[in-house]
């Protein structure tokens, strides 16, 4: 079975920092991993994914993560962050060949000025 | 774009009441996933469905059923409510298996029950 863990539960940064959101898994097989965000009062929406190929993805609003085997993580970084990246952030990863997606605990985001 | 719904934002209702949530989704997906999502837990899947009438267990099914008579809806059912299930609950749906497929979700229903 497949494990996600995010250590950050709250993540205060002043806006225009660099901010780091830390994700790690477990897994016998081959992943998926994900990252959703979650704004307030809103569902969860796809931030970015890694699938396969270059291990460095990017989210069209300037996150981007890294997919590290050895190291069996995928921490999201954002080298400036405003006020309206304020959110909840999930990392989730899937396992093979599977339908479902483990979801971490979840990291709150808080940009203040 | 993808529009999942869910029929209510907030519910409150009493215990050992039945409770019904619905969720629709407007783009044919064959999965469809009901998640409650708790403060430090994060979300835990309850059901999943990949076909009309097909369902089966997530990680918490315990206190909760699923039906799925026609393709865009999916509803989870609360037999006999209880206060530990006071929860936010979201629906989800994707357009195929594995994992390249997105989980699309619908806004939550905050479901207190007193």
């Amino acid at each position: 079975a497949q494990s996600v863990t995010q250590l950050d539960s709250q993540v205060p940064v002043f806006e225009e920092a660099p901010v780091e959101l830390r994700c790690n898994y477990s897994s016998s097989v081959s992943v998926y991993l994900f990252w959703y965000v979650q704004y307030p009062n809103q569902g969860l929406q796809l931030l970015l994914k890694y699938l396969s190929g270059s291990t460095l993805v990017e989210s069209i609003n300037g996150f981007e993560a890294e997919f590290n085997k050895s190291q069996t993580s995928f921490h999201l970084r954002k080298p400036s962050v405003h006020i309206s990246d304020t959110a909840e952030y999930f990392c989730a990863v899937k396992a093979g060949g599977g339908n479902k997606l483990t979801f971490g605990t979840g990291t709150q985001l808080k940009v203040e000025l | 774009d993808v529009k999942v719904t869910q029929s209510s934002r907030y519910l409150v209702k009493r215990t050992g009441e039945k409770v019904f949530l619905e969720c629709v989704q407007d783009m044919d997906h064959e999965n469809m996933f009901w998640y409650r999502q708790d403060p430090g837990l994060g979300l835990r899947l309850i059901y999943f469905s990949y076909d009309v009438k097909m369902k089966e267990k997530g990680d918490i099914p315990e206190g909760y059923s699923v039906s799925r008579e026609k393709k865009e809806r999916f509803s989870l059912i609360l037999e006999s409510a209880s206060t530990n299930q006071t929860s936010m609950y979201l629906c989800a749906s994707s357009f195929g298996s594995g994992p390249t497929y997105e989980q699309y979700f619908g806004p939550g229903t905050r479901l207190t029950v007193t």
